[in-house]
């Protein structure tokens, strides 16, 4: 299994503005994964984050927008750049083991 | 595209049985999964189908056909604490999922 902890677990923010989102695995993974969750929606992933290379996006997401870092097999940020009310949302990280993913707690963003 | 759909409500009683159906479209996946989140938690992996066939785990069992782009989730001897949303999702490549709009069950005494 794998224990997954995000900062902050919620923000306000002022339009315009950025926030990034960490999370810390306690366990060395190859790959991570962010998704979204908009409040009573169903979860769409972001992307994929490897460890040493660029991020893969899905359609819809892109790199200005959404950037990611990987720095080692344990860490990860997203950031939310130039936000509008329509990103407000849950954020959330994962990581996969075997056929089972694991979820962080989730970052709760609301954007005014 | 990907695709997957699922009831957008069930309701059962305590003890009764309840199936969440989840068909779906896709060029290519490794398997179909089951997650549970209640409300203001994450998903919960339930169970996993890499193969045709029924996969029991407690109470709780998953299907899949692919000849018929089908799975469900059979939840057995509910109980009040099973009331959450349901996702169907398949898996992709380095174990990405793509996720069903999720079904709310409702466990009523």
């Amino acid at each position: 299994s794998a224990v997954i902890s995000q900062k902050p677990s919620r923000d306000i923010c002022q339009r315009g503005t950025s926030l990034t989102i960490q999370c810390q695995v306690d366990s060395q993974v190859t790959m991570m994964f962010w998704y979204r969750q908009q409040p009573g929606q169903s979860l769409t992933l972001i992307a994929t984050a490897n460890q040493g290379s660029e991020a893969t996006y899905e359609s819809g997401f892109v790199i200005d927008k959404f950037p990611i870092s990987r720095p080692n097999l344990t860490f990860s940020t997203l950031t939310v750049s130039n936000m509008s009310p329509e990103d407000s949302s849950i954020y959330l990280c994962s990581v996969g083991l075997a056929d089972e993913q694991f979820f962080g707690p989730g970052t709760r963003l609301t954007v005014l | 595209g990907q695709s997957l759909e699922q009831p957008s409500e069930v309701t059962a009683v305590e003890g009764a049985i309840v199936q969440i159906n989840c068909t779906y479209q896709t060029s290519g996946f490794y398997g179909l999964s089951w997650y549970q989140q209640h409300d203001g938690g994450a998903p919960t992996f339930l169970s996993y189908n890499a193969l045709d066939g029924l996969e029991e785990t407690g109470r709780f069992s998953s299907f899949l056909s692919r000849s018929d782009s089908y799975g469900y989730l059979l939840l057995q001897e509910l109980q009040m604490k099973d009331s959450a949303s349901y996702f169907c999702a398949l898996n992709q490549a380095g174990t990405a999922l793509i996720f069903g709009k999720g079904t709310t069950l409702s466990v009523s005494s």
